[in-house]
């Protein structure tokens, strides 16, 4: 069974740019998350999709945006890009049936943004 | 605010020996908990979870530890091998009761150094 993918895996933008990046989960997922890491506020949160709807998300300006399409794949977008967004952007899958039930979260290999 | 946290931000075990991993999280409505590995450029690895009806579970050589009245989750790794090495982090799972969906909390991280 093949793991999540990312794409692209490294990237590099300017300031004022927008850019999109993409996960496909681990087939049979019906959850994508994604995760900021960066080594002064390590993994944090910014939203979940289940079915193509955004069931959650976490404490980041509207800057950041995803969609979920139905075939589980997802994007996320962020526009107007500051110094400050140079990341690892994870995404994570998930079999995730329910809102009130968790199952184990997996995780793809990142995509490195470097913002100039 | 939610928050889980690491007792020690750096780890040096012997080969062989056994390597034991804290966490202390603060939201008593967390009612899952994950712990991952993390390998210089690549994404966390899902290492054992554990439900907080439970308090302990094994697997392949770790075993993880929930103590619910302290708010305490260890990993236990049993005979450390040089593959070991890496950033451990702790995650946990609440429910948000605003948005009624879920989302992982990570810790800042462990890093477990393996000397010969």
């Amino acid at each position: 069974k093949a793991g999540v993918t990312q794409t692209p895996r490294y990237l590099i933008k300017t300031r004022g740019q927008q850019v999109t990046l993409s996960c496909s989960p681990i087939s049979g997922h019906r959850s994508v998350s994604w995760y900021q890491q960066t080594p002064g506020q390590g993994l944090q949160f910014l939203f979940e999709y289940f079915s193509e709807t955004q069931r959650n998300k976490g404490n980041f300006p509207g800057r950041f945006s995803g969609r979920q399409f139905s075939n589980s794949r997802s994007e996320m977008n962020v526009s107007t890009l500051e110094l400050g967004d140079s990341a690892l952007y994870l995404c994570a899958s998930s079999f995730s049936r329910t809102a009130r039930v968790t199952y184990e979260q997996y995780f793809g290999p990142g995509t490195r943004l470097t913002v100039t | 605010g939610e928050s889980v946290g690491l007792h020690l931000p750096t780890l040096s075990v012997q080969e062989g020996d056994n390597s034991i991993i804290n966490c202390a999280y603060s939201n008593s409505a967390s009612d899952y908990f994950i712990w991952y590995k993390q390998e210089s450029g690549k994404g966390p690895q899902f290492i054992i979870d554990i439900r907080s009806n439970m308090d302990k579970r094994q697997g392949q050589r770790v075993t993880v530890l929930l103590n619910k009245t302290v708010k305490h989750l260890s990993l236990q790794i049993a005979a450390t091998q040089p593959g070991d090495s890496a950033v451990y982090f702790c995650a946990e799972n609440g429910l948000d009761t605003i948005q009624g969906a879920q989302k992982l909390v990570f810790g800042q991280g462990t890093r477990l150094t393996i000397n010969p």
